[in-house]
């Protein structure tokens, strides 16, 4: 039961231009977060925002979330090539937030 | 990579044998996870850990197993291990910040069954 699904599933821009990821979900939340993978690594954890929150900022980094719609975007503006790399949204229960399901990633690609 | 170490980091192995893999935390973290990434699958739980001696099942656990005799280790036994188990595993940790749960990852394990 995949709770978290990405779209797209990929994406190549020219560095400099705003990235943008979208993730859809089923069920109620307590919060979403954004990880970003590395080509050969471990997961990162990026940025958590919580059920009553609607935007998140970070460096260049801002998350939305529409619980009416289940979905969250992320926006990476001013992309840089070490963006490149896969985003996956992850998504706890309302029961058992120590439990996330993730998505399938959506692979970024930052061209010079 | 958050105080946690994988190993092995990359194995090969025949149909049949059993395999373990082994995930050691510095961070004292309560929760541990035991994840398996294929691609078109993203990554799915396998097992996690709440504490010493407690653990559960996750989305796609048939066929391992786990243990936890000590907070820092995390072990998952593939019994009897299948080409379908061919994949990369990753562990992962957390704690309550606060009520929210940030995951930390290991580096991986490239596994291989042939």
């Amino acid at each position: 039961s995949q709770q978290g699904e990405e779209d797209p599933q990929a994406l190549s821009i020219q560095e400099g231009e705003n990235a943008t990821m979208n993730c859809s979900y089923k069920t109620s939340i307590n919060n979403l977060q954004w990880y970003r993978q590395n080509s050969g690594r471990g997961l990162v954890h990026l940025i958590l925002i919580r059920s009553n929150e609607r935007e998140k900022h970070s460096g260049r980094l801002r998350v939305t979330l529409d619980t009416s719609k289940k979905s969250s975007s992320l926006l990476i503006t001013a992309s840089r090539a070490a963006d490149t790399a896969s985003y996956f949204c992850a998504t706890d229960a309302m029961q058992g937030a120590q439990k996330l399901v993730f998505g399938q990633g959506t692979r970024l690609t930052i061209n010079p | 990579d958050a105080g946690i170490t994988q190993s092995p980091r990359h194995k090969v192995t025949e149909t049949g044998t059993p395999v373990t893999l082994r995930c050691h935390q510095t961070e004292n973290h309560r929760y541990m996870y035991w994840y398996r990434q294929d691609p078109g699958h993203g990554l799915r739980l396998i097992h996690y850990s709440y504490g010493v001696k407690d653990t559960d099942k996750g989305e796609v656990s048939d066929g391992y197993s786990v243990s936890r005799s000590k907070t820092e280790d995390f072990l998952l036994t593939l019994e009897s291990a299948t080409s379908s188990q061919t994949s990369v595993y990753f562990c992962a940790i957390s704690d309550s910040q606060g009520g929210l749960y940030e995951q930390y990852f290991g580096p991986g394990t490239r596994l291989t069954v042939t």
